[in-house]
């Protein structure tokens, strides 16, 4: 176990749907992300979240909309999606020390999304 | 941006062999390479890591080689196990490490 816990672990959803994804992370990091990870293709970076604000969007459609209440909880706000939203999403958290520390990320065990 | 690409895609070596998967980058500023094991149905896990400061790195059968020359950096695991049996990714960051770029990964099969 990294720490870090995703739920559900998987979702299959239709196109019309709203759904919504949770991260939480156990070790008192103060950043969490999204990631796409599809096949044959590398890990996408979707948003990050430093001390709950967000400070990065990698032009991500806005059907993807992520919330982020406190340090140690991310969801992802999912609705309208298409086919190829279709994916393994996975949560990670670091301690963003500015570049003096480790910042390991740690990867929670991810959402396999399919979307009808 | 950071481009980074991985070679090879599969790798398939004996039990006892030792694998070696490589990796280049774009971005001269890069100074953080993390590489990261996935096991089916997980996330990836850090296995090992090195910065910019360093030219190797070793952790009992694995070892990570960076050549900042070259933008290049290479994983090393000997004496392989069947649980060594993963999908490998390497990864690069400049500044801190909350925008890593990563490459498409290395399916690794160990054979008995």
């Amino acid at each position: 176990e990294t720490g870090v816990t995703q739920t559900p672990r998987h979702l299959v959803m239709g196109m019309t749907n709203k759904k919504s994804l949770k991260c939480e992370q156990h070790l008192g990091h103060n950043a969490m992300y999204w990631y796409k990870q599809s096949a044959k293709k590398p890990l996408e970076l979707m948003f990050v979240y430093n001390f709950k604000e967000q400070t990065e969007n990698n032009s991500v459609p806005s059907r993807f909309s992520p919330e982020c209440p406190n340090s140690s909880h991310l969801f992802l706000h999912l609705h309208t999606l298409q086919p190829e939203d279709s994916a393994l999403y996975l949560c990670a958290s670091s301690q963003d020390s500015g570049g003096y520390g480790t910042d390991t990320q740690y990867f929670g065990p991810g959402t396999r999304l399919t979307v009808l | 941006g950071e481009n980074v690409e991985q070679h090879p895609s599969t790798l398939s070596v004996q039990e006892g062999d030792s694998a070696v998967i490589k990796c280049t980058y774009s971005d001269s500023a890069s100074n953080y390479f993390p590489w990261y094991k996935q096991e089916l149905g997980k996330g990836p896990q850090l296995i090992i890591d090195i910065r910019s400061n360093v030219g190797e790195k070793k952790d009992q059968r694995i070892a990570v080689t960076l050549n900042k020359t070259a933008k290049h950096f290479s994983l090393h695991i000997t004496e392989t196990q069947p649980e060594d049996s993963a999908v490998y990714f390497c990864a690069a960051s400049s500044g801190t490490a909350s925008k890593l770029t990563f490459g498409t990964g290395t399916r690794l099969q160990v054979t008995l």
